[in-house]
């Protein structure tokens, strides 16, 4: 079935970066792109940015410009997003989710990873 | 803080019908297909209705969308305590030429 498996639990200190991946399975891994989006505790859901796994291709929000970077490895079908100079704010539940098109409805969301920034 | 605007809470008696209202611009709601995502508690969220007002496969017809200019609005109807969740409205924003979400709406089943 179809499905995105994402990287454990991390607990990181305040300037550090963090890497979380998210393998998928039961479909053709460069038709999709990828998003991510991320979760602060009793919080909505924020954008942070999309990968076309065909070409590597990236766009960031705006929030996350020179902060995030999106990688793929089409070997293992697996996305990357790192997230550098970590600050208690980014403590959050980061997804992936896919999208048939870069606009389109995200229709398989991984199960989330959980990132906590502390000192 | 979101571009796009959703009350707060709903809530109903089982068998009931809830509506959920969003609201945004041209820039997004007004130009683009909307979806919706229901969150139930401690779980990754989930696609319920795509492209204004189509379902995925497996979702109930007790779900539906309707887009209306630069407003959107979920409606469950036959209130189920299965549906309390937190419900979530998406799109792209052209301007943006980021992805958008809805404050976000908990459901409760009084």
């Amino acid at each position: 079935q179809v499905q995105l498996v994402q990287s454990g639990a991390e607990v990181k200190k305040p300037g550090a970066s963090v890497k979380v991946s998210c393998k998928a399975s039961g479909y053709t891994f460069t038709s999709y792109y990828m998003h991510w989006v991320r979760q602060a505790p009793g919080q909505g859901l924020e954008w942070m940015g999309i990968i076309n796994p065909s070409g590597g291709s990236t766009s960031y929000a705006q929030k996350f410009q020179g902060r995030v970077t999106m990688t793929r490895d089409t070997s293992t079908s697996t996305v990357y997003m790192e997230l550098s100079s970590l600050r208690s704010e980014d403590t959050a539940v980061y997804y992936c989710a896919r999208a048939k098109y870069s606009n389109d409805a995200f229709d398989i969301w991984g199960q989330g990873t959980m990132v906590t920034v502390s000192s | 803080q979101s571009v796009l605007t959703q009350p707060p809470s709903v809530s109903a008696a089982p068998g009931q019908k809830v509506t959920i209202s969003c609201s945004g611009s041209s820039s997004n709601i007004g130009n683009n297909y909307v979806s919706w995502y229901q969150q139930l508690p401690g779980t990754a969220p989930k696609l319920l209705i795509y492209e204004n007002n189509k379902r995925p496969s497996g979702i109930p017809d007790r779900f539906s969308g309707s887009k209306s200019g630069t407003s959107t609005t979920l409606g469950i109807t036959g209130l189920q305590t299965g549906d309390e969740a937190d419900y979530y409205c998406g799109t792209w924003d052209s301007s943006l030429s980021a992805y958008v979400f809805g404050t976000g709406t908990k459901v409760t089943v009084l």
